[in-house]
């Protein structure tokens, strides 16, 4: 079945340092691969995606590449803010399955000025 | 101009009330989705509905019932509240059942139940 694994939290960084949030699928087809951020109260926003393998999402000085080989879509982003701060989820949607989405845990990121 | 909008944003209820929450959205999707998360975050979808009908109906208790009226509605309808359904309430939609479709969420809807 389809399903997403992103690391554990809480992540907390220095403002300006690099950032990974790694993210792993398994997809019984050939899935789109998303993320998406929470900020406090408020609702998912999408943040990136990438529909096939080797694409690479971008948004906000995030990104992340389709990797197929290792079944991954790690998020990165070079310097860090305090408003970054947020919980980020990966997510994948899969034609096989309707275009149901599958979540990650979520990975709750905390930036210290 | 809110594309998903959902209402209340919070609500505190008593343990076997009914309560109600509205989903509406206005990017012609669709496809709308219930979510709930709850206290670490976890998001599990709860239903799909795509023109109207039931697609997705994960394993919910029977007194959680959605009810879309048109294809821009979804809302959700709680029975005998328990406090073990406090917690988030997401309404989403996308455009169809595609792959690759992004889903748009609602600002959340903060049940607690006392």
């Amino acid at each position: 079945g389809n399903s997403v694994t992103q690391m554990e939290g809480p992540v907390t960084l220095s403002e300006e340092a690099f950032l990974t949030i790694n993210c792993t699928y398994t997809a019984t087809g050939y899935p789109s691969l998303f993320w998406y951020v929470q900020y406090p109260g408020e609702g998912l926003q999408l943040l990136l995606k990438a529909t096939k393998a080797d694409d690479k999402g971008s948004n906000k000085g995030f990104e992340a590449t389709y990797r197929k080989e290792t079944t991954s879509f790690h998020l990165e982003k070079g310097s860090v803010q305090v408003s970054d701060s947020a919980v980020y989820f990966c997510a994948l949607s899969d034609d096989d399955t309707g275009n149901q989405f599958y979540f990650g845990t979520g990975t709750s990121l905390t930036v210290i000025p | 101009d809110t594309a998903v909008s959902q209402t209340p944003k919070y609500l505190v209820t008593q343990m076997g009330n009914d309560k109600s929450i509205k989903c509406e959205q206005n990017l012609g999707h669709d496809t709308m989705y219930w979510y709930k998360q709850d206290s670490k975050k976890f998001l599990k979808i709860m239903f799909s509905y795509n023109n109207k009908e039931l697609i997705i109906n994960e394993t919910v208790p029977n007194r959680f019932s959605p009810k879309s009226p048109d294809k821009a509605h979804l809302n959700l309808h709680i029975n005998s509240l328990e406090l073990g359904d406090s917690a988030v309430y997401f309404c989403a939609s996308s455009p169809t059942l595609v792959s690759g479709n992004t889903i748009y969420f609602g600002e959340g809807s903060w049940l607690t139940v006392v």
